[in-house]
């Protein structure tokens, strides 16, 4: 099965909000309410910013959130600020052959 | 704090088997709870879920990788490890192994801070 899909890139201005969306199908992001998205920085483990399409773990800034309709979903920063640039995953729930599908990765820019 | 450390060659020659090993400290597999997974990012690239793991030993793969993996856990040693046959250079990247939560669901919320295995002769 292919990966989720995701814009190569995105930037915004501080302060600005910017979406990233991440496309699937109907057997993936469309059939259940499992998409994760993680933050990553150069050289470091990626970090989980959120959860179950729209949960955020403890210490994740509310500026983060989450939303899903039909087979895609998008994650939101608000306000952003430079310490957000950073490439971006999201992830889902695919099924009991496939399971786990990860998106080709955005990067954003903070300008 | 639960921590997740990955340890294995870092070389790896065409057509061996890497094998790694992701020591839990801070938590105990076997409390039942949660599914241990690998995840691996080539270099420069995005990530790849290789598999997961629950303390029973139920083994959850990636269709595309399952002919070549093996995913086992030692309770007895809070660790598990990946086994990777018939690798290729297309199989050089950074290897993590991470935390997934209380079902195979791609929320990995714990991560250690990965591994790089190069494949090359």
């Amino acid at each position: 099965q292919s990966a989720l899909t995701q814009p190569r890139s995105v930037s915004g201005s501080p302060g600005q909000s910017v979406t990233i969306s991440c496309t699937g199908t109907s057997s993936d992001v469309g059939a259940y309410d499992y998409v994760s998205w993680y933050q990553q920085h150069p050289g470091k483990a990626p970090k989980l910013m959120i959860y179950d399409v729209t949960k955020r773990p403890s210490g994740v800034p509310d500026r983060f959130s989450g939303s899903k309709s039909g087979n895609s979903a998008s994650l939101t920063i608000s306000g952003l600020q430079a310490e957000d640039e950073a490439d971006y995953y999201c992830c889902s729930y695919a099924g009991s052959y496939t399971y786990v599908l990860f998106g080709g990765g955005t990067k954003l820019t903070v300008l | 704090q639960l921590q997740l450390q990955e340890s294995g060659p870092g070389l790896v020659k065409p057509s061996e088997t890497l094998s790694l090993t992701c020591t839990v400290s801070g938590g105990s597999i076997s409390s039942g709870v949660y599914f241990w997974g690998w995840i691996r990012q080539p270099p420069g690239k995005g990530l790849e879920w290789i598999g997961n793991i629950y303390y029973n030993g139920n083994t959850y793969y990636n269709p595309s990788l399952k002919n070549r993996v093996t995913i086992s856990v030692d309770t007895s040693k809070n660790h598990f490890s990946l086994n990777l046959s018939s690798v290729t250079a297309a199989d050089t990247a950074v290897y993590y192994c991470a935390r997934d939560g209380e079902a195979v669901a791609g929320t990995f919320g714990y991560w250690g801070q990965g591994t790089l295995v190069t494949v090359s002769s």
